[in-house]
């Protein structure tokens, strides 16, 4: 099956931790994405690559780290300075041209981290 | 920042009706598309629609666009009980960004 998988599905955090989100594809796509879902709203843009070993922040990226080691792999941290790390956490990917991502993206289906 | 504004956040319908879910947004864009997403769920795309084009189906669903109104509709036609979910609109633009909006939140009672 083609497709792209997030891991853990619940994960919770002490306060002062760090912590590592896994988003894995094998859909071949170039580009992938980091987006933070809180209660009743829409997702905001953490991270974004478009190639490996290239990534761009988003309108969040305060507090977040990435990196794109492999073309399928885009892990997300979350640091200790995040102050309000508690959300829903969805990992995506695109298909690009020219080097730019094109049009529709396939979500992984999330990650819940909940800060103690 | 959030590009598209939603209207209404939330819609509750008998099984059978139909849907009309209303998006606006700011700037000029490539093209915007509807995601859904079940409750607790990642987000799975419905359609695309182009900038110049003004109307586009798919099965049950209706999507219009209007870009001198910025705005666009999603209508979904003989609502089921498992259509209920959350709808987001998104605008595609230069870059490669997708910019979402809040949602509308729809509930097909059966």
């Amino acid at each position: 099956d083609g497709g792209i998988t997030q891991s853990p599905k619940y994960l919770f955090r002490k306060e002062g931790q760090n912590v590592t989100l896994s988003c894995e594809q094998n859909l071949n796509h170039d580009a992938m994405y980091w987006y933070r879902q809180d209660p009743g709203q829409g997702l905001r843009l953490i991270y974004y690559s478009q190639i490996v070993n290239d990534f761009q922040k988003g309108d969040i990226a305060e507090g977040y780290s990435v990196s794109r080691e492999k073309k399928e792999s885009f892990p997300l941290t979350v640091t200790s300075a995040q102050k309000n790390p508690t959300a829903f956490y969805l990992c995506a990917s695109s298909t690009t041209s020219g080097g730019v991502a094109t049009d529709t993206q396939y979500f992984g289906p999330g990650t819940r981290l909940t800060v103690l | 920042s959030q590009q598209g504004e939603e209207d209404p956040q939330a819609l509750s319908i008998q099984e059978g009706e139909n849907a009309t879910m209303n998006c606006s947004y700011k700037t000029s864009i490539n093209n915007l598309q509807w995601y859904r997403q079940n409750s607790g769920r990642g987000l799975v795309h419905l359609i695309l629609i182009r900038s110049n084009e003004r109307e586009k189906h798919s099965g049950r669903l209706r999507v219009t666009l209007d870009t001198s109104k910025k705005s666009s509709s999603l209508l979904i036609t003989a609502s089921r009980a498992a259509d209920t979910a959350s709808y987001f609109c998104a605008t595609f633009r230069q870059g490669g960004k997708l910019i979402f909006g809040q949602g509308t939140e729809l509930s097909v009672k059966p």
